[in-house]
């Protein structure tokens, strides 16, 4: 199975505050990256699909890039209701797999 | 509008059995990859089962010959048919469709979770 990893486990930012989350495969996995959001309590919101295209209803100020194996997610200007989780998964091959997400926090 | 419904969950002794139910509307499970993800309490994501084309499904390797994909058609519904439950299956599992024509191309309506509990 291909181990995604996340970076970092949690960050602490300010609204307003561009934030940068980081994504790894354990093998290249092209472009077959997506990106969700979670709230507490809530189920995940696909943001980002195959590494870079926007979800259909996503602020534009949510971004993806990368490919190979190294990915990132980019909220270019943080706002109050983006405080969550974000979890990466790969699409390459089967199964499916999650990084271990990263929460974002009120600083 | 798309909504996804499960419903099923609760608390089950190790070795019991539980079947999930996922009742959607606003498309049809038939033209659809559809799946199941559970996570459990504090931790990430994992993905348990596929259903998709012809009936054709996959697996975990975790959960593989103890749980079970599959759908009514005719009630757009999704099960998920849990058996030899361990405490490591404890978890809220949610019901995901897949907006793509392979398992994972992207989840992107999801039900609001069942909680199932394995203990004693």
């Amino acid at each position: 199975d291909i181990q995604m990893t996340q970076t970092p486990s949690s960050l602490s930012a300010s609204v307003g505050d561009r934030v940068t989350i980081t994504c790894r495969a354990s093998q290249s996995i092209s472009s077959y990256l997506n990106w969700y959001q979670q709230k507490p309590g809530k189920a995940p919101n696909l943001l980002i699909y195959a590494a870079s295209s926007l979800q259909s209803g996503v602020p534009s100020r949510f971004s993806g890039s990368g490919s190979g194996t190294d990915f990132t997610l980019t909220i270019s200007s943080l706002q109050p209701e983006d405080f969550a989780t974000y979890h990466c998964q790969q699409s390459y091959s089967s199964p499916p797999t999650f990084g271990g997400g990263t929460k974002v926090e009120i600083k | 509008e798309v909504q996804l419904v499960e419903s099923g969950g609760g608390l089950v002794q190790p070795g019991g059995s539980l079947r999930l139910s996922c009742v959607v509307s606003g498309f049809t499970v038939s033209s659809n990859y559809m799946s199941w993800v559970r996570q459990a309490p504090g931790k990430g994501l994992e993905w348990v089962a596929v259903i998709y084309s012809a009936d054709s499904t996959d697996y975990a390797d975790s959960v593989k010959g103890r749980f079970t994909i599959s759908r009514d058609n005719y009630k757009d519904t999704l099960y998920l048919q849990m058996n030899s439950l361990r405490a490591e299956d404890t978890a809220v599992y949610y019901c995901a469709r897949d907006r793509g024509d392979y398992v994972g191309a992207g989840f992107d309506f999801w039900g609001q979770g069942t909680l199932v509990t394995v203990s004693s």
